[in-house]
């Protein structure tokens, strides 16, 4: 079936540890790829996209993405976490230019320990 | 204003009750979106508007859910009969234009409904 897999449900590391947040997404094309970050209490954030070209990607707050056709993978990385990155993020893909509408992944909770 | 602002942000009805949740999108965004988000999911697509035309409206789960948005700006979802399986977030998000590009949405905070 097409989806969007985020494996790792909660990811507990400490601050100034790096992190990697895993997503695949498994549909014929390459979709348009995105990254978004939810905190509690607030709306989803978008943290990055990847439509085409260089395959490593720079976002806002210090994140960044690799999308891996041969993997069908977009993982998400920072290389060292604050505190204030305990959030929820979750993968989405959008198919086609013509409805926008974001497919996303059930998303991975992030906990950091200080 | 300037972000998605959405009413109520809280809501509790009982089963059976009809609600409407309201969203107020960025001004002159053409694009407006729906999406449910169950505790613990991600967000699930409902709707889609370009301006005032509802094109795609394949992610309501049931004809108990209707969503308008009469003079292409404010939406509304409205819910009639509420069930125990509607109690989740509603997320509306906006982005500036439909078309040939994809655009980045800008997402709302959510009014999280809850039937009892």
């Amino acid at each position: 079936a097409q989806s969007v897999t985020q494996p790792d449900i909660h990811i507990t590391v400490s601050e100034g540890a790096s992190l990697e947040l895993r997503c695949n997404y498994s549909y014929g094309a390459t979709p348009y790829l995105f990254w978004y970050v939810q905190s509690p209490g607030q709306g989803l954030q978008l943290l990055l996209k990847y439509f085409s070209g260089d395959t490593l990607v720079q976002g806002i707050k210090g994140f960044e993405a690799e999308f891996k056709r041969s993997q069908s993978s977009f993982n998400l990385r920072k290389p060292s976490v604050h505190w204030s990155d305990a959030a929820e993020y979750f993968c989405a893909v959008v198919l086609s230019y013509n409805t926008d509408k974001l497919i996303f992944g059930t998303g991975t909770r992030l906990q950091v320990f200080p | 204003g300037a972000g998605v602002s959405q009413s109520p942000r809280y809501k509790v009805a009982k089963r059976g009750q009809d609600v409407a949740l309201r969203c107020d999108p960025i001004s002159g965004h053409v694009s407006l979106f729906w999406y449910q988000q169950a505790l613990g999911q991600g967000p699930e697509f409902l709707t889609y508007f370009q301006n005032e035309a509802q094109l795609d409206k394949s992610g309501l789960p049931s004809d108990r859910f209707f969503a308008e948005r009469p003079e292409g700006s404010v939406s509304t979802l409205k819910i009639q009969r509420t069930q125990q399986e509607d109690s989740a977030v509603y997320l509306c998000a906006s982005s500036l234009r439909g078309g040939l590009v994809v655009n980045e949405q800008f997402f709302g905070p959510g009014t999280r409904l809850t039937v009892l």
